[in-house]
C-alpha cells in the first residue's frame, strides 16, 4: 500500500505539456524529505529522472522538471515526445514507516 | 561502466529460501549504501530494505512486509550485496532490483543506479 498518491494515467499530444502530481502527508513530503522521480520504460528498470525535488541527473532533458510544495510534489513534461511513454514514480522517505516510499505510479500516454 | 547486475532469482516453494546477489562495478562499492526494491507483475515499486557502508556500521533497515524474513548483507571485497529471503510467501513474487543510494549530490534518499532485476517466483 503506497503512501504517496499519483493519478493512474495522464495523456497528451506530442508537443504538449503534462503534469503528474504526487500527494503525501506530514510524515513524508510534508516533513521536509526530498522527492525524487523515476521513469520506467516498458520492460526495463527504473531510471532516476529528478532528484532532490527539482534537479536533473546528467543526460536527462530539460523538458523534465520537478517541484515540491507542502505535502505534494509535481513532475512536468514539456514538449511531450513519443519516447516519453512510460510509467513514472515519485519517491520519498516516511518517518512513520522508517522507510522509503514510492508513489502509486502514473502511466503517461502520448496520443 | 557503472553497473549493477543481479542474479539468483528463480522458482521456490512457499516457505522456502532464496539468496539474491548484486554485483557492482565501475564505482566505489564499499562507500555506497545499497538498497533492494521489488516490483510485482503489473504493480508499482516497493522498497525492501538497505545496507549502509562500513563507515556507517553496515546498518540495515527493512520494510515491515519483509522484516524478520529477509536479510541484507554485503561483501565489499567482492563488490557484492546480497538479499537472503527466508519463509517466502506467494506475495513475495516479484522482480527484485538492487539500487545504489545516490552519491555526490546535495540530496538524500534517491537511487541513482539500478540493476536489470531478477525474477523471484514463489509458487507450489
Amino acid at each position: 500500500q503506497s503512501v504517496l498518491t499519483q493519478p493512474p494515467s495522464v495523456s497528451g499530444a506530442p508537443g504538449q505539456r503534462v503534469t503528474i502530481s504526487c500527494t503525501g502527508s506530514s510524515s513524508n513530503i510534508g516533513a521536509g524529505y526530498d522527492v525524487h522521480w523515476y521513469q520506467q520504460l516498458p520492460g526495463t528498470a527504473p531510471k532516476l529522472l529528478i532528484y532532490g525535488n527539482s534537479n536533473r541527473p546528467s543526460g536527462v532533458p530539460d523538458r523534465f522538471s520537478g517541484s515540491k510544495s507542502g505535502t505534494s510534489a509535481s513532475l512536468a513534461i514539456a514538449g511531450l515526445q513519443a519516447e516519453d511513454e512510460a510509467d513514472y514514480y515519485c519517491q520519498s522517505y516516511d518517518s512513520s514507516l522508517s522507510g522509503y516510499v514510492f508513489g502509486t505510479g502514473t502511466k503517461v500516454t502520448v496520443l | 561502466e557503472v553497473q549493477l547486475v543481479e542474479s539468483g532469482g528463480g522458482l521456490v516453494q512457499p516457505g522456502g529460501s532464496l539468496k539474491l546477489s548484486c554485483a557492482a562495478s565501475g564505482f566505489t562499492f564499499s562507500g555506497s549504501a545499497m538498497h533492494w526494491v521489488r516490483q510485482a507483475s503489473g504493480k508499482g515499486l516497493e522498497w525492501v530494505g538497505r545496507i549502509r557502508s562500513k563507515a556507517n556500521s553496515y546498518a540495515t533497515a527493512y520494510a515491515a512486509s519483509v522484516k524478520g524474513r529477509f536479510t541484507i548483507s554485503r561483501d565489499d571485497s567482492k563488490n557484492t550485496a546480497y538479499l537472503q529471503m527466508n519463509s517466502l510467501k506467494t506475495e513475495d513474487t516479484a522482480v527484485y532490483y538492487c539500487t545504489r543510494h545516490i552519491v555526490g549530490a546535495t540530496t538524500w534518499g534517491a537511487f541513482d543506479i539500478w540493476g536489470q532485476g531478477t525474477m523471484v517466483t514463489v509458487s507450489s
